[in-house]
């Protein structure tokens, strides 16, 4: 049973509109949570991350939303570019320090220019 | 900058041929993972090491065994590669005395069993 989902396996959006790519999970014990991007024929790269203890994370045109009621983040991209598009991951862990991470099954996104 | 390095970026073996894929970091990272990449259910732990001689075994271990005689090499083993175990492999690395679980990743092994 997958404990972190990401239900939309794909997600196609307009060069400059806001992308939002969306994850769940249901353990109650994950505090920790990351994003990552991943282009064709290269590992996932680090993206953003946010503890349980923000509901919200900021980076340039990325920003990550947690809602800890929900079991609920999402990560949301303004505006999105065509270099934007890859396979964005979400991974859960129970601490910040802890080694075990989980993956969701990942969105594609495409960008169209 | 940490540099994960993966000694084959596609692989192609048979049914029942024992396989070997490697791993090595430059960064003096304690902590090592692999990972199988499949469509739909995302990245997937087999091993992971916390050190030197260390491992643990991750959510689907079976059919997989690992190794790390030295500090920046972890090499993931088929033992005897089936179809299923077609898939992309990816090794990381991690600093844990470094704030967050944030890992660093290799570039991937496509390895296809036939």
């Amino acid at each position: 049973d997958q404990q972190v989902k990401q239900n939309s396996p794909s997600l196609s959006v307009q060069e400059g509109r806001i992308s939002i790519l969306n994850c769940d999970y249901t353990n109650s014990m994950f505090d920790y949570f990351l994003w990552y991007k991943k282009y064709p024929a290269e590992g996932p790269t680090f993206l953003i991350s946010i503890s349980s203890i923000k509901d919200k994370n900021e980076d340039g045109r990325f920003t990550v939303f947690l809602n800890k009621s929900a079991k609920h983040l999402s990560l949301h991209i303004v505006p999105s570019q065509p270099g934007d598009s890859a396979v964005y991951f979400c991974a859960a862990s129970e601490g910040n320090a802890g080694n075990m991470l989980t993956f969701g099954g990942g969105t594609r996104l495409m960008v169209k220019p | 900058d940490v540099k994960v390095t993966q000694s084959s970026r596609y692989l192609v073996k048979r049914t029942g041929e024992k396989v070997f894929l490697e791993c090595v970091q430059d960064m003096d990272h304690e902590n090592m993972f692999w990972y199988r990449q499949d469509p739909g259910l995302g990245l997937r732990l087999i091993y992971f090491s916390y050190d030197v001689k260390m491992k643990e075994k991750g959510d689907i271990p079976e059919g997989y065994s690992v190794s790390r005689e030295k500090k920046e090499r972890f090499s993931l083993i088929l033992e005897s590669a089936s179809t299923n175990q077609t898939s992309m492999y990816l090794c990381a690395s991690r600093d844990p005395g470094h704030p967050g679980v944030k890992l660093f990743f290799g570039s991937g092994t496509q390895l296809s069993v036939l």
